[in-house]
């Protein structure tokens, strides 16, 4: 079983709150990636890191941030929440480019 | 570009039913093809995997060959189960031009249900 975690698992928050997903990894993977998951299940990669101190956006424009500080940890950031960012939010890392990807089990954010 | 297209459900099922999900891809170059499955309330695990044409990735009962001809890589089992219910998402993976960096393409998920 893959070792990444995701917390946390639900919230609900008002508009105009800044929050963070933490996403952490115990396999020492140097890629990490978010995907947002809408409704109809389709993914959708936001962000993406090949290593510390390495981010990149990812094919889904997205108000929110990373950062990638230790390699184990990669956490998402919105500054300030609004209802359209109401998904499901899907952490995962992979060993190297080409390894199959690992998923956290999501957080599922709710912004009212 | 690169891109891959499956079956759109939702697909319903009776359980020992035999069950086919259609994924087809298009890619330049040679992508490594993958199913993905998506249980109620978790994230995404790898099914099984294909790395080359003609290559058949199989797990839990389920099969699917890597088609170049036909760029298509089905998903099928014999018989399913009501634990087989989920969400099922075909992947492209392909390096980027340098080599160095792939990129994963997911088709949009094909929600199975399977009733006793």
């Amino acid at each position: 079983e893959a070792d990444i975690y995701q917390t946390p698992r639900y919230l609900v928050i008002g508009t105009g709150k800044k929050i963070t997903l933490e996403c952490s990894q115990t396999m020492g993977h140097d890629k990490m990636y978010w995907y947002q998951q809408d409704p109809g299940m389709e993914l959708h990669l936001i962000h993406y890191s090949y290593g510390v101190n390495s981010t990149e956006k990812g094919d889904l424009s997205s108000e929110s941030t990373v950062s990638r500080i230790r390699t184990e940890h990669f956490p998402l950031t919105l500054e300030s929440a609004r209802p359209s960012h109401t998904s499901q939010y899907l952490c995962a890392s992979s060993a190297y480019s080409g390894s199959p990807l690992h998923f956290g089990n999501g957080t599922r954010l709710t912004v009212t | 570009g690169d891109s891959v297209t499956q079956m759109e459900g939702p697909v319903t099922l009776s359980e020992e039913a035999f069950l086919t999900i259609n994924c087809t891809y298009t890619a330049t170059g040679y992508p490594s093809l993958f199913w993905y499955v998506q249980y109620p309330g978790e994230g995404l695990q790898l099914l099984l995997k294909a790395t080359k044409a003609d290559d058949k990735g199989s797990n839990k009962g389920f099969e699917a060959t890597y088609r170049k001809e036909t760029t298509s890589f089905h998903l099928e089992k014999g018989s399913v189960q009501v634990s087989d219910s989920a969400v099922y998402f075909c992947a492209l993976l392909i390096p980027n031009s340098g080599g160095s960096n792939y990129k994963l393409t997911f088709g949009k998920g094909t929600l199975l249900t399977v009733n006793p």
